[in-house]
């Protein structure tokens, strides 16, 4: 069968090297999926979302990639620096409903 | 102006205090959210307003009371809290109710209830 990554509470990442964090989420109605940094003493932020017609979506240093088949979310942020030091949390939307719901969260921390 | 402000940002309070947490936004956006937030977990919905109108409380307990005064502001009033409400409460907005994905989160405000 299929591999996919287990979901991590926390991941430390040398600076410059990829990272990847891993999400499962639970619906499969959900049609929309967004990855969120939230930074120490703010709110959760944007990064990057992705359809669920779409399997792999670029940014700017991030990838999403998405696997219906067995309700897989990643993250992968390419030559990770210090400020990517924060809790990384994927949201499942089913728009219909509308409301979000967020995943258990990784912190990444970055070594220097 | 992409901001959603809260206040205040910290809040300490008694058992048997009243007080109320304040959200705003001028992105025009009309729907708006509660969040709460325990420590290293993730943020959980507790209310959404859609046009100014209450269109999903998650069951969450009659002492928290949320309003929205008109489309820019948001309020949660306290009542009677309990030391386990202690957490992050999230405010947040987005353009739609159906555009629920594209939220734009405030930087939240720690609840102390003691």
């Amino acid at each position: 069968g299929e591999s996919v990554g287990l979901h991590l509470p926390t991941l430390s990442v040398q600076e410059g090297d990829n990272s990847i964090i891993n999400c499962a989420y639970s619906n499969s109605a959900s049609d929309y999926f967004i990855w969120y940094k939230q930074e120490s003493g703010k709110g959760p932020q944007f990064i990057i979302d992705i359809r669920s017609n779409m399997d792999k979506r670029q940014g700017q240093r991030v990838t999403v990639l998405l696997n219906k088949t067995v309700k897989h979310l990643s993250l992968q942020i390419a030559a990770t620096q210090p400020g990517d030091s924060a809790v990384y949390f994927c949201a499942e939307i089913h728009t219909n409903a509308g409301k979000s719901t967020f995943g258990d969260g990784t912190t990444l921390t970055v070594k220097p | 102006d992409t901001e959603v402000t809260q206040t205040p940002k910290h809040l300490v309070m008694g058992m048997t205090n009243k007080k109320s947490l304040k959200c705003e936004q001028h992105m025009g956006h009309r729907a708006m959210y509660w969040y709460k937030q325990k420590a290293k977990k993730p943020p959980e919905l507790m209310f959404v307003y859609s046009y100014e109108k209450l269109s999903i409380n998650e069951s969450v307990p009659s002492r928290f009371s949320p309003e929205c005064p008109n489309s820019s502001l948001l309020n949660l009033h306290l009542h009677a809290l309990q030391p386990e409400d202690s957490a992050l409460y999230l405010c947040a907005s987005s353009q739609e109710p159906s555009l629920s994905y594209e939220q734009y989160f405030g930087p939240g405000t720690r609840l102390t209830v003691t």
